[in-house]
């Protein structure tokens, strides 16, 4: 079965720019989250997806955003870039329905802004 | 702030040592308590997990050990082996959401 599959892997931006990251989770799995990933602020949650519903949002400002399509692929989207927005950006699926954590994560998509 | 807080921040072992992770919580809405995995330029994995109504939990090498009532639960690491040398993540879990520790960077030395 295949993993988690995120596109692109690295991209670099400038400030003010938008991005949008692609995820595709594993087969047969309906919940998609979204991590964010930086060494000062660790592992920090964006949102989760459920049949294209958002069922939690963390603490990020609205110029992050996040959709998941009836197949369940998900994007996110940053708008108007700032540098602090250079990080490791993880998607992660789950075959469960409800809430146990148990997520299974892609390799990230690591963005630079510069 | 950090709503799990994992301590140390790093450890070395010795081959065939135990390597110890602590985490503590304080929101007791968190219904489940994975531990994750990562190595240097890949995303976590799932190495195991507890829900807060067991006190311990074993899968091979790995043990839980869960402690409701302080709010308290760690990871053992038995005969630690140079392929355990990795970054590990104790989380938490409440409303489709993970709170993630610190981590600790494991080495372990052959």
């Amino acid at each position: 079965k295949a993993g988690v599959t995120q596109t692109p892997r690295y991209l670099i931006k400038t400030r003010g720019q938008q991005v949008t990251l692609s995820c595709s989770p594993i087969s047969g799995h309906r919940s998609v989250s979204w991590y964010q990933q930086t060494p000062g602020q660790g592992l920090q949650f964006l949102f989760e997806y459920f049949s294209e519903t958002q069922r939690n949002k963390g603490n990020f400002p609205g110029r992050f955003s996040g959709r998941q399509f009836s197949n369940s692929r998900s994007e996110m989207n940053v708008s108007t870039l700032e540098l602090g927005d250079s990080a490791l950006y993880l998607c992660a699926s789950s075959p469960k329905t409800s809430n146990t954590g148990e997520l299974f994560f892609g390799e990230g998509s690591r963005l630079t802004v510069l | 702030q950090q709503q799990v807080k994992q301590s140390p921040q790093s450890l070395i072992v010795q081959k065939g040592g135990i390597s110890i992770i602590n985490c503590a919580y304080e929101n007791t809405a968190f219904d489940y308590f994975p531990w994750y995995q990562q190595f240097p330029g890949k995303g976590p994995a799932l190495l195991i997990a507890i829900r807060p109504d067991v006190s311990e939990k074993k899968e091979g090498r790995f043990t839980i050990s869960f402690n409701k009532s302080a709010k308290q639960f760690s990871l053992h690491i038995m005969d630690s082996q140079p392929g355990d040398s990795a970054t590990y993540f104790c989380a938490a879990s409440s409303d489709y959401k993970l709170s993630f520790g610190a981590g600790t960077t494991v080495t372990v030395r052959a």
